[in-house]
């Protein structure tokens, strides 16, 4: 079956910088691909998704990158702030289905 | 407005008691899901209803089982659960159903989820 990996279960950046997290998936026939946040106590929040007809799609302050030549997607976040503090998770839809990574922490520091 | 709502918030069970745990949208999303989130883990699939029929069961043993009474609502109903049945129960929805081939999923968009504790 499909396996979504992230490649790091925890990220500390400074508020302000510029976070980055990863996700690595194996199946190529994947076509959808999409971000949530979730914070402590609260259901996955959604953030942005991208199709596999595109390789790159920003909202605002964040943007993902789909390189589906190495099956890599990332979420970047600008300016990071206290309130991007949570769980971030990728997910890739696959016959109906969505598939979710590990999920990354990620914890800003003041 | 995107969104889902659940209740209860919490729920306390022993593993003899029957519960339902409930889920609404009004965005006029044609399929609804349920997952089961253990902690520090990612959602995991449980049923998907599309134009309220049952189109996936992911294997889930038959002491939960969901209702769909309209394209508004969506029950789970427990019965002689298992501690280890204790999670995050969380509802989503989306615009159409599981895509067909050649058809891109539609966004999932999540509840806020019933804490349950099986005792």
């Amino acid at each position: 079956g499909e396996s979504v990996g992230l490649h790091l279960p925890t990220l500390s950046v400074q508020e302000g910088d510029n976070s980055i997290i990863n996700c690595a998936y194996s199946n190529s026939a994947s076509d959808y691909f999409i971000w949530y946040k979730q914070e402590s106590g609260k259901g996955p929040q959604f953030i942005i998704d991208i199709r596999s007809n595109m390789d790159k799609r920003q909202g605002q302050r964040v943007t993902v990158l789909l390189n589906k030549t190495v099956k890599h997607l990332s979420l970047q976040i600008a300016a990071t702030q206290p309130g991007d503090s949570a769980v971030y998770f990728c997910g890739l839809g696959q016959g109906g289905k969505l598939i979710f990574g590990q999920g990354t922490e990620l914890s800003v520091k003041p | 407005d995107t969104e889902v709502t659940q209740t209860p918030k919490h729920l306390v069970m022993g593993m003899t008691n029957k519960k339902s745990l409930k889920c609404e949208q009004h965005m006029g999303h044609r399929a609804m899901y349920w997952y089961k989130q253990k902690a520090k883990k990612p959602p995991e699939l449980m049923f998907v209803y599309s134009y309220e029929k049952l189109s996936i069961n992911e294997s889930v043993p038959s002491r939960f089982s969901p209702e769909c009474p309209n394209s508004s609502l969506l029950n789970l109903h427990l019965h002689a659960l298992q501690p280890e049945d204790s999670a995050l129960y969380l509802c989503a929805s989306s615009h159409q159903g599981p895509p067909l081939a050649g058809r891109f999923a539609d966004t999932q968009y999540f509840g806020p989820g019933t804490r349950l504790t099986v005792l």
